[in-house]
């Protein structure tokens, strides 16, 4: 059983198209998040959601909205996409952030962007 | 000054000795330390976590902590080539904040 899955593992579209990404969690965790990784490899926050509600908001363009429909699920939109959000994508699930120091992060398997 | 520093390597080490990756962070107030391995076109997995001074030993790995100098280390004894990946040190504040990474090769 995949613990936390994301659709789809690869995205190739043009620049200006509005693209989704999908994520499921079936640990049973409160706690939700999106990271984008670079060319570079940094792994950076983008949101997390805590039993559907936002906690963290990095400064992110407007462009990219979040989404949880209930506590297993966390969707990115992003309208308008350029050429610089081409990166991985990581959804990321935990127990719940704001309890425990330790809280450790389980990552899914990235989907690849790729903005033409 | 970034929040997370590690040296981006590549470092390279031989089968069977020991590799040593270095993590300096900035914020003072930092409670949790996690270190990450990350095959290339994978995820990043959790390997260690410690969040007490001194040293947590599992298995091959053992993570050190040092929060008066702010530096969290991680050695892996007894390299092996499947040792190779990507180590991504991470602290928690409010959120985990990642430096960039330390890419380590484990020659045959």
């Amino acid at each position: 059983d995949t613990a936390v899955s994301q659709t789809p593992k690869y995205l190739v579209t043009q620049m200006g198209n509005d693209k989704s990404i999908k994520c499921e969690q079936n640990l049973g965790h409160d706690t939700m998040y999106w990271y984008k990784q670079d060319s570079k490899k940094f792994l950076k926050i983008m949101f997390s959601y805590n039993n559907k509600e936002l906690i963290i908001n990095e400064t992110v363009p407007n462009r990219f909205s979040p989404k949880s429909p209930d506590k297993a699920h966390l969707n990115l939109h992003i309208n308008s996409l350029e050429l610089g959000d081409s990166a991985v994508y990581f959804c990321a699930s935990s127990q719940d952030i704001r309890v425990q120091s330790t809280d450790t992060q389980y990552f899914g398997p990235g989907t690849r962007l790729t903005v033409l | 000054q970034k929040e997370v520093e590690q040296n981006s390597g590549p470092l390279s080490v031989p089968e069977g000795a020991i590799a040593s990756l270095n993590c300096t962070y900035s914020d003072r107030g930092s409670q949790s330390f996690f270190w990450y391995r990350q095959y290339s076109g994978k995820s990043p997995e959790l390997i260690m976590f410690i969040y007490s001074n001194g040293d947590k030993e599992d298995g091959r790995f053992t993570a050190q902590l040092n929060k008066a100098s702010q530096y969290v280390s991680l050695l892996i004894r007894d390299s092996q080539p499947s040792d190779s990946a990507t180590y991504l040190c991470a602290v928690k504040e409010e959120k985990l904040v990642f430096g960039q990474g330390t890419r380590l090769t484990i020659n045959p």
